[in-house]
């Protein structure tokens, strides 16, 4: 079992829809959760941090966190063609600021 | 502020020559990252550093593979004997890890070709 997971996809979405996309980790201790966009040929951006259960806005995004479950997801609203992107999923381990990432899931937001 | 920066931007090799890849993190930051992506692929932790110390070097593919920070700020990943494989772009992070904050920046990355 990885230790981030994250469905590689592509996940395709039209424009204006909302896009889903989720990860689920393995380290029942892990503490801090964040999301990067990924542009082909560019580095990873950071969109998103988040540390404690429940929901938290930024703009378009959403970023959702649920311990008991394991899973963290991102909402994007009103998702736009410049979205399309990998989104990748990053936690960090109990006890270390050591990052472990998913291998992204690939978004395409369709016009 | 200035971001994470990287050099060379694109370094091209001969196979079984040394390389060294040069990060500069956010002033302040004190903790300082490495990773590899190979083309199509996800990121790959090589190792990071809390001030001048390495907690965590078990990334490092080989004992070709080398990385020392000074003065708590830049730090410099040397590859010894490149190989093809060793093609890839080399990413570094930096990330402030105090209390409640532990969101991580990157640079533009090195791109690698081993010839």
């Amino acid at each position: 079992q990885k230790e981030v997971e994250q469905n590689s996809g592509p996940l395709s979405v039209p424009e204006g829809a909302i896009a889903s996309l989720n990860c689920t980790y393995s380290d029942r201790g892990s503490q801090s959760f964040f999301w990067y966009r990924q542009y082909s040929g560019k580095s990873p951006e950071l969109i998103m941090s988040i540390y404690s259960n429940g929901d938290k806005e930024d703009g378009r995004f959403t970023a959702q966190l649920n311990k008991a479950s394991q899973y963290v997801s991102l909402l994007i609203r009103d998702s736009q063609p410049s979205d399309s992107a990998t989104y990748l999923c990053a936690v960090t381990r109990t006890g270390t600021y050591k990052y472990i990432f998913g291998t992204g899931t690939r978004l395409k937001v369709l016009a | 502020g200035a971001g994470v920066s990287q050099s060379p931007s694109n370094k091209v090799t001969e196979k079984g020559k040394d390389v060294e890849l040069r990060c500069d993190p956010i002033s302040g930051h004190t903790a300082l990252y490495w990773y590899r992506q190979s083309l199509g692929q996800g990121l790959e932790f090589l190792i990071y550093f809390q001030g001048n110390s390495a907690p965590d070097k078990s990334g490092l593919p080989s004992d070709r593979f080398s990385a020392e920070r000074t003065g708590g700020s830049v730090s410099t990943l040397t590859i010894q004997r490149t190989q093809q494989e060793d093609s890839a772009v080399y990413l570094c992070a930096s990330s402030l890890v105090t209390s409640g904050d532990y969101e991580q920046y990157f640079g533009p990355g090195t791109r690698l070709t081993v010839t």
